[in-house]
Formats: C-alpha cells, structure tokens, sequence
C-alpha cells in the first residue's frame, strides 16, 4: 500500500520563476493538505483541498494555489517565486470523516531552493 | 501569532531513561492536541494525540500529559531509544477540516 508520494523531490527555480508540485494521497484518502516547512521551522499550513475545491486556506499570498484532480492526487503551484519560497513544501493526505483526529499522513517533502 | 511554542530546540537524553517534551499554547479554541516525529529525508509521522477533554493519554512508550490551566502540553517517552532520536512537533487541531498549528520542533537525541 503506497503512502503518500511527492514529485520531484528537490529542485532549484531562480525568483520570478514557477513552480508546480505533486503530491498522490495514500490510498484510500480523499483530503489534500498542503505545508510549507522553512529551515528550523515547523510546518506551515498552506490550505486544503476536498471534492476538487479549496475547503480551507492559510496565511500564504495569491501566489500559492493549487488544484485537486478527480482522482484525489494534487497539485501546489507557486508563481512569482521570492528567495522566501525556499523551503520543504509536504503533502499530507486524509480520509474525509477522521480529519479531526489530527492524523495526516505526510510525504517526504519537495525541497525547493529559489536562487 | 505563535500559537503553539516548544521552546526548546533541543533535549540530550541518555539510553533508557525518560525524554520529556515541551509544548505551551496561547489558544484555548481547539479539539485536540497531537505530537508528530519527523526523521530527516522522511515527512513528519503522527506518534500521539490527545483531546482538549483530557488530561493524559498513553500509547506503549509515549504519554502525553495536557495540563490546561497552564496551557502546556507534554509527551514523555520511557524508556527512550536511540531509535526514537528525531525532530518532535507538537500541534494543534481543531475545528477547521484538519489545519494543524504546528511548534517549532524539538531535536532530540538518544545516546546509547
């Protein structure tokens, strides 16, 4: 049974560039979370997504976005990429009914570094 | 707005004693509490969690102790392992679909 995969797992953007990132839940699991975990720092919710739409959102500006297919795998696009971007970006999924548990399962992570 | 604090960065711990884990919180508007180990090259796993309504809950090794009139949270791990060195969050849930508040980690290591 796959866990929860990330793509790709480390890349290097230069600002101004975008950015997209993909992430397959585990299987079963039809919720979509988003994290952004800067150096030291613990991971920052970015939003969520369930049947396709954006249920819930953080701090983060417009230039975040994202997108969930029917398939429930998911996508974090970030335009207009700032020096500030650079961070481990985790994917975590869930099964719709047990989310207030609090027991995400996460990815590996995208390392993005923007030069 | 740092809702949830550990404020220590780090905790030395020798083979077969007790690591304490240190969480306070500043919001009293939440359903649960959770502690999470992240090992490097791998995402955060989930360890324990526990509900506002609570004040301990135990699972093998690890307990967590919510002590809500000081709004601290703590996970005891005994007896501690070199397996269990690894960055600790705590977090916290509540009623919106899943978004965790998540502290700034703690990096333990076990000493054999």
């Amino acid at each position: 049974d796959a866990g929860v995969t990330q793509s790709p797992t480390h890349l290097i953007k230069t600002r101004g560039q975008q950015v997209t990132l993909r992430c397959s839940p585990k299987s079963g699991h039809d919720t979509v979370s988003w994290y952004q975990q800067a150096l030291g720092q613990g991971p920052q919710f970015i939003f969520q997504y369930y049947e396709e739409e954006e249920r819930q959102r953080g701090n983060f500006p417009d230039r975040f976005s994202g997108h969930q297919f029917p398939n429930y795998s998911s996508e974090l696009n970030v335009n207009a990429l700032l020096l500030g971007d650079s961070a481990l970006y985790l994917c975590a999924s869930s099964r719709q009914g047990i989310v207030r548990t609090g027991e995400l399962f996460f990815g590996e992570g995208s390392r993005l570094t923007v030069l | 707005d740092q809702q949830v604090k550990q404020n220590s960065p780090s905790l030395s711990v020798q083979e077969g004693r007790i690591s304490i884990l240190n969480c306070d919180y500043t919001n009293s508007m939440f359903d649960y509490f959770l502690w999470y180990k992240k090992y490097p090259a791998e995402g955060p796993t989930f360890l324990i969690s526990i509900s506002s309504i609570k004040d301990k809950n135990e699972d093998g090794r690890f307990t967590v102790f919510l002590n809500k009139s000081a709004k601290h949270l703590s996970l005891h791990i005994v007896p501690s392992q070199p397996g269990d060195s690894a960055v600790y969050f705590c977090a916290k849930g509540g009623t919106s679909y899943g978004k965790l508040t998540f502290g700034q980690g703690t990096i333990l290591t076990v000493h054999p």
